[in-house]
């Protein structure tokens, strides 16, 4: 198993630009988690879906920050626009909740730097 | 708030000694998980522990769980210079899908 795929690994941008990051979940899994992490505010979750539909969005930091989950295998979190205090490193994660304890598999992450 | 706060902050041991790393949590829950971040790189699952265990073993790794206490230990024995990473521990209430992880632990094992 490849594990939880993300792209792109790094993406640096300039103030005002929309960034779109993507997240291929591991297959069978029908959860799936969007984190950031930084060192002032460590890891935060931003917003999970189970089964493609969005549970809590309450992570979301403002209208700039959208994710969507058209099937089973793609998300996407999109920031549009783009602000220096954005940067961050992105994890996506994703679990099988049809196991009772949810173990979380995560993504090697994308680092964003907002110039 | 955080569910999860670990305790110390940062651990700095020699190799070969034993690390151990705290966490307390606020709420009940259904299982605690203990998860490693070597730098640059995503968390990894290390142990879980159910709210009904009081102590698991994996390898070197050692979890106790004090539900009355709301707290947690992660113990790694003999410790390596490769286990130098961060450390977070992440509750499961059962309620949803989601876990709460803490800030973590910043562990640094001297060769």
């Amino acid at each position: 198993d490849a594990g939880v795929i993300q792209s792109p690994r790094h993406e640096v941008t300039e103030m005002g630009q929309e960034v779109t990051l993507r997240c291929k979940p591991i297959s069978g899994h029908n959860s799936l988690f969007w984190y950031r992490q930084t060192m002032m505010r460590g890891l935060e979750l931003l917003i999970y879906f189970n089964n493609n539909v969005p549970i809590d969005d309450s992570g979301m930091p403002e209208d700039r920050f959208s994710a969507k989950m058209p099937n089973a295998s793609f998300s996407t979190l999109k920031i549009q626009p783009s602000e220096p205090r954005d940067s961050a490193v992105y994890f996506c994660a994703s679990s099988s909740s049809g196991t009772r304890y949810n173990e979380q598999f995560f993504g090697p992450g994308t680092r964003l730097t907002v110039l | 708030s955080q569910q999860g706060e670990e305790d110390p902050q940062a651990l700095s041991i020699q190799e070969g000694e034993n690390a151990t790393m705290n966490c307390s949590y606020k709420t009940s829950i259904n299982n605690l998980q203990w998860y490693r971040q070597n730098s640059g790189r995503g968390l990894v699952h290390l142990i879980l522990i159910r709210s009904n265990e009081r102590e698991k073993h994996s390898g070197r790794l050692r979890v106790t769980l004090d539900t009355s206490k709301k707290s947690s230990s992660l113990l790694i024995t003999a410790s390596r210079a490769a286990d130098t990473a961060s450390y977070f521990c992440a509750t499961y209430t059962g309620a949803n899908s989601k876990l709460t992880f803490g800030k973590g632990i910043t562990l640094s094992v001297r060769p």
